[in-house]
């Protein structure tokens, strides 16, 4: 079983829905979980980090981690064409630990 | 603010040729410093890091070696690249006590021809 899990995609939707972006994983000993978003040809870049259960936003953005199911969520609220990238969760057991990333998840926004 | 600088942007090298890329960071001290590659479809792969001057620690065995002369400053280099290790390179910082976050360059995009 990998660590970390994270459905592919791609996923395309239309502007303005809501898009919920998941990843499970199987460390219980995770306890700080980031979402990256990598546009094409480009470095990611750290949208969000929280290190609890429950909610965090961030203006169009939500983060939601669930320990107890080992789920983490990223929601994005009236989304944009430029928001149309790669969407990378990641996780760690703390600073002096590596980072474990999914694979991604290509999302397209269509106007 | 902290910044990340890698270089060049995009590289083609014939197979057996030297490698060598580099990362610096500006605007932090003694920050944990990582490269990455990324293959198509593949992820993110941890190829090194490094907590302080001169500690460099492997993840996979392979064609490539790491360095880091300076505090900011981070070196990947292959003394005869492989069509293998094209691939996307990317450099990244953290700090030692954070929560492990990561902030990544604008990457290398390697080709071996």
């Amino acid at each position: 079983q990998k660590e970390v899990e994270q459905d592919p995609g791609p996923l395309s939707v239309p502007e303005g829905a809501i898009v919920s972006l998941n990843c499970t994983y199987s460390n219980s000993a995770f306890q700080y979980f980031m979402w990256y978003r990598q546009y094409s040809r480009k470095g990611p870049e750290l949208l969000m980090y929280t290190y609890s259960s429950g909610n965090k936003e961030d203006g169009r953005f939500t983060a939601q981690v669930d320990k107890s199911s080992k789920y983490i969520s990223l929601f994005i609220r009236d989304s944009q064409p430029s928001d149309s990238a790669t969407y990378l969760c990641a996780m760690s057991r703390g600073s002096n630990y590596k980072l474990t990333f999914g694979k991604g998840t290509l999302l397209t926004v269509n106007p | 603010s902290q910044t990340i600088h890698q270089w060049p942007a995009t590289l083609v090298q014939p197979v057996g040729s030297p490698l060598s890329l580099e990362c610096t960071v500006e605007g932090t001290s003694n920050p944990n410093l990582y490269w990455y590659r990324q293959a198509a479809g593949r992820g993110l792969q941890l190829l090194f890091y490094s907590v302080g001057i001169g500690q460099i620690s492997s993840e996979v065995p392979q064609n490539l070696s790491a360095s880091r002369p300076q505090d900011r400053q981070f070196i990947l280099s292959s003394k005869k690249l492989l069509l293998s290790d094209s691939g996307f390179y990317l450099c990244a910082w953290g700090t030692s006590g954070g929560l492990g976050e990561q902030y990544f360059g604008p990457g290398t995009r390697l080709t071996v021809t």
